[in-house]
């Protein structure tokens, strides 16, 4: 079956150092990753997008890499500041449609 | 950057009575809306593909009579969930697709609906 991963865990981070997300696939082969930021009772925010022939983006102190042999693509937060506790997830985007599948995400928080 | 506004933010209305959630694209033209409904600590579970101008496409196991979507213009959506019950209280939220090429997804602010 088909599934997306992201650690259901909290990731509780000092402030300063860098949060790195996993997102793991299965059963996919998705042409484009996309990270979305999702704040408690809001609608998620696009932060970044990365194709199946690209191996990392940047974007400030975001990075996100993707490897389709692994199945996985990681999500670095820099320099992390309380600001940037949220849910942050991942979503596939597939060949040939519209579609995203989303994963559960993945919640920081940034301690001061 | 483009913006999806949504509305309302919450409602609460009693078991049976009829709710309708309104998704506007505010500065660009969206022909596709989604509806995608959350539970807490959950994934976004598609709803619905709304298409502007022809019939939405529901997602397996969304019942369309119970779920009606309506995209009338190319800036509006309307969700109406019919006949609520309390197991249709979740968040609700739209999103469309911008013009970049992949698409990505501006998402409205969500609706908290209860049903008493």
């Amino acid at each position: 079956s088909q599934k997306i991963e992201q650690n259901s865990e909290a990731l509780n981070i000092q402030e300063g150092k860098t949060a790195t997300l996993t997102c793991n696939y299965t059963n996919y082969s998705p042409a484009y990753l996309q990270w979305y930021r999702q704040d408690p009772g809001r609608g998620p925010v696009f932060l970044l997008l990365i194709r199946e022939n690209e191996k990392e983006k940047r974007k400030e102190r975001l990075k996100v890499t993707f490897d389709t042999t692994l199945k996985q693509s990681l999500f670095h937060i820099t320099a992390s500041q309380p600001a940037d506790s949220a849910t942050y997830l991942c979503a596939l985007g597939l060949y040939g449609n519209n579609r995203l599948a989303f994963g559960k995400g993945n919640q920081v928080v940034v301690i001061p | 950057g483009a913006v999806v506004s949504q509305h309302p933010s919450w409602v609460i209305c009693k078991s049976g009575t009829s709710v309708k959630i309104e998704c506007r694209s505010l500065d660009f033209q969206a022909t596709t809306m989604f509806w995608y409904r959350q539970f807490p600590k959950q994934s976004l579970m598609l709803m619905a593909t709304s298409n502007e101008g022809s019939k939405a496409t529901y997602e397996q196991g969304v019942e369309k009579d119970k779920f009606l979507i309506n995209h009338a213009s190319l800036t509006l959506s309307t969700l109406t969930v019919t006949s609520a019950h309390p197991e249709d209280s979740s968040f609700y939220i739209c999103s469309a697709p911008g013009a970049s090429v992949p698409p990505r997804r501006y998402f409205g602010p969500g609706t908290r609906l209860t049903v008493l």
